[in-house]
């Protein structure tokens, strides 16, 4: 199947720092990438979708002033989480769509702590 | 904004196939199911997809009722890296997004 990447794996930051995460599709362009976050035990929640070229659309009850998509390439997506605060601690997965067979591939997320 | 039913647990002996049953009966004619799996704090894996007929992949196979009202996914030989949280979702083939349910947590037992 298709990969996606995301960078970090991990990361800890100050409460009241930005985090920018990283997610590239390595051997396809990606025209749409989307942004999950997920808390412990539950399951992925979807915060945006992310177009190339366009502005990120959120889903509801997402503040997109503090979590920041750009998608600037076709291979390559970015989260920044503004002035973080502990309870942005979370799991934080992207996945693309090929374009091919329609399933999307997702990185192997980004686990954020924020203290 | 998930769209299927799925048992919270299920175990399974090590060897024997697992049958994961997705319960789907507002789907309709366009939409596909996917299934889709995650280990533990990894991002998820694509299995499979289909719109009505079953399907077979070297994963797995996915059973679609005739009503296509459910669905189960068969993992035919379950080892121990077979424990996951399995996602069954419903997607139409031309949509975006993937909004996950809560999925069935498989242990499979040695």
């Amino acid at each position: 199947g298709a990969v996606v990447s995301q960078h970090p794996s991990w990361v800890i930051c100050k409460s009241g720092t930005s985090v920018k995460i990283e997610c590239r599709s390595l051997d396809f362009q990606a025209t749409t990438m989307f942004w999950y976050r997920q808390f412990p035990k539950q399951s992925l929640m979807l915060m945006a979708t992310s177009n190339e070229g366009s502005k990120a659309t959120y889903e509801q009850g997402v503040e997109k002033d503090k979590f920041l998509i750009n998608h600037a390439s076709l291979t390559l997506s970015t989260l920044t989480v503004t002035s973080a605060h502990p309870e942005d601690s979370s799991f934080y997965i992207c996945s693309a769509r090929t374009g091919r067979g329609n399933e999307a591939f997702f990185g192997q997320g980004t686990r954020l702590t924020v203290v | 904004d998930a769209k299927t039913t799925q048992p919270t647990s299920m175990d399974c002996a090590e060897g024997r196939a697992a049958n994961l049953p997705c319960n789907h009966s507002t789907i309709s004619g366009n939409e596909y199911v996917y299934w889709y799996r995650q280990i533990h704090s990894q991002g998820p894996q694509y299995i499979i997809h289909g719109l009505k007929n079953n399907e077979t992949n070297e994963m797995a196979s996915l059973i679609i009722t005739e009503d296509r009202k459910s669905s189960t996914l068969i993992l035919p030989h379950a080892t121990l890296r077979d424990t996951a949280v399995y996602y069954c979702i419903v997607r139409l083939a031309t949509g975006n997004q993937f909004y996950f349910g809560t999925g069935t947590s498989l242990t499979v037992i040695p």
